[in-house]
Parts: C-alpha cells; sequence; structure tokens
C-alpha cells in the first residue's frame, strides 16, 4: 500500500531527552513536512524539505531538527532545547511540479508527544 | 505576515442542517487554496481551489473560491453526525513545493 507512515504513535519523553519521530513515505514524492499541532490551533510549519539533503526552517524550527538523507525519509528530533514540546506531530508529502502533479499534500496518520 | 482566517472557530448544528464555513486569507503570491477534513488524526484532503468562481463538489460538500475578495467557503448541505469533525482551510504560496499555510480550523459538531 502506498502511503505515509509515522512511528511512534504515541511517544513520552522525560525533561531534558532528545526524540526522534520517524516519517516514511513511498509515495515518490520530492516534498516533505513536519507541522505541529497544538489543541485548538490550526497546523504550524516546522521545517520542510523540497529535495534530498536540503531542507528549509518552517516558523516554529526553534528545538527541532530534520534531515533528509533519503528520499523516502525525513526523521524530526526534538531537542531539549524545545520548551513545549508536547503536541500533535504530523508529517506530509507532496509531489514535485511538472509531473501532471497536484499541490496537494498527503499527511500521515501523526505522533502525540508527551513530556512528563 | 502571511495569514489565513478561519470562521467560525466552532459550529454546532443538528443533523439535516446546511453549514457554510468561511476562509479569508492574506498572502503573497498565491497559488491554491485547500480544505481538509480531520476526524482526531491525519486531515485527509477535501478540495483544490485554484480559479475565481468555479465550484469543486463532491456529494453534499461544495467549494468555491473568490480570487478578487480572498476568501473561500465550504458548504455541507444535510450535514449527518459523521461531518463532525475540524475542517482546515490552507493556502499554497509560491511554487508547487511551496509552503502551506493553515488557519486554525472550523471545529464542527453534527447532533443527531
Amino acid at each position: 500500500d502506498g502511503g505515509i507512515t509515522q512511528s511512534p504513535k504515541y511517544l513520552f519523553r522525560k525533561e531534558g531527552q532528545n526524540v526522534t519521530l520517524s516519517c516514511e513515505q513511498n509515495l515518490n514524492h520530492d516534498a516533505m513536512y513536519w507541522y505541529r499541532q497544538d489543541p485548538g490551533q490550526g497546523l504550524r510549519l516546522i521545517y520542510y524539505s523540497q529535495i534530498v539533503n536540503d531542507f528549509q526552517k518552517g516558523d516554529i524550527a526553534e528545538g527541532y531538527s530534520v534531515s533528509r538523507e533519503k528520499k523516502e525519509s525525513f526523521p524530526l528530533t526534538v531537542t531539549s532545547a524545545q520548551k513545549n514540546p508536547t503536541a500533535f506531530y504530523l508529517c506530509a508529502s507532496s509531489r514535485r511540479a511538472g509531473t501532471g502533479s497536484t499541490d496537494t499534500q498527503y499527511f500521515g496518520p501523526g505522533t502525540r508527544l508527551t513530556v512528563l | 505576515e502571511d495569514k489565513v482566517v478561519q470562521s467560525p472557530l466552532s459550529l454546532v448544528v443538528h443533523e439535516g442542517d446546511t453549514v457554510t464555513l468561511n476562509c479569508s486569507y492574506e498572502v503573497t503570491n498565491f497559488r491554491s487554496l485547500l480544505w481538509y477534513k480531520q476526524e482526531k488524526k491525519a486531515p485527509t484532503f477535501l478540495f483544490m481551489l485554484t480559479s475565481s468562481g468555479i465550484e469543486k463538489k463532491s456529494g453534499r460538500l461544495s467549494s468555491i473560491l473568490d480570487k478578487k475578495e480572498l476568501f473561500s467557503i465550504l458548504n455541507i448541505t444535510a450535514t449527518q453526525t459523521g461531518d463532525s469533525a475540524v475542517y482546515l482551510c490552507a493556502v499554497r504560496v509560491g511554487s508547487t513545493l511551496g509552503r502551506l499555510y493553515f488557519g486554525r480550523g472550523t471545529q464542527l459538531t453534527v447532533w443527531p
């Protein structure tokens, strides 16, 4: 089945620990995105990547880091520098322009991170 | 600063009612506007609008874009309890690989 997978579904972290959230897609999409969602809020962009080995900061990148070593994978690390990391994290991907594609972003099932 | 505003933030209706959700935007280099439905987890895609005045329709849901007045509406007719969800509006700017700007969403609750 084609799609976007995120793991784990739920993650608990102690203060001061770094954690890495996984995002994998087999849709052959070039662009990948990480969003954070807090209760009553829309989605806020953390980082995005348009091609392998390149990524850009979104609106709330502080305290987060990413890598894009493979087209299929875009892991997000929540570092201890992120002061309020408890949230729902969503990964998304979209196709590249010029391939008959649309602008649609497709989302993974999300990871709910709780800091204890 | 780019901005997407949705209204109302919350809406409670009874089954069979018709609802209209609003999304206004103020962005540079507009490319498209997208509507998503989110039920507790991942948002699912509903519509993408790029041209003014052309209605997109899927079953009881429809949407239209006004690029002159910078807004879009999402209509749901004959609502059902399964329509209860958060409806998100997002605007894409720049190239196809450009970022999306999301509104805060409208929480729709449909009572039986």
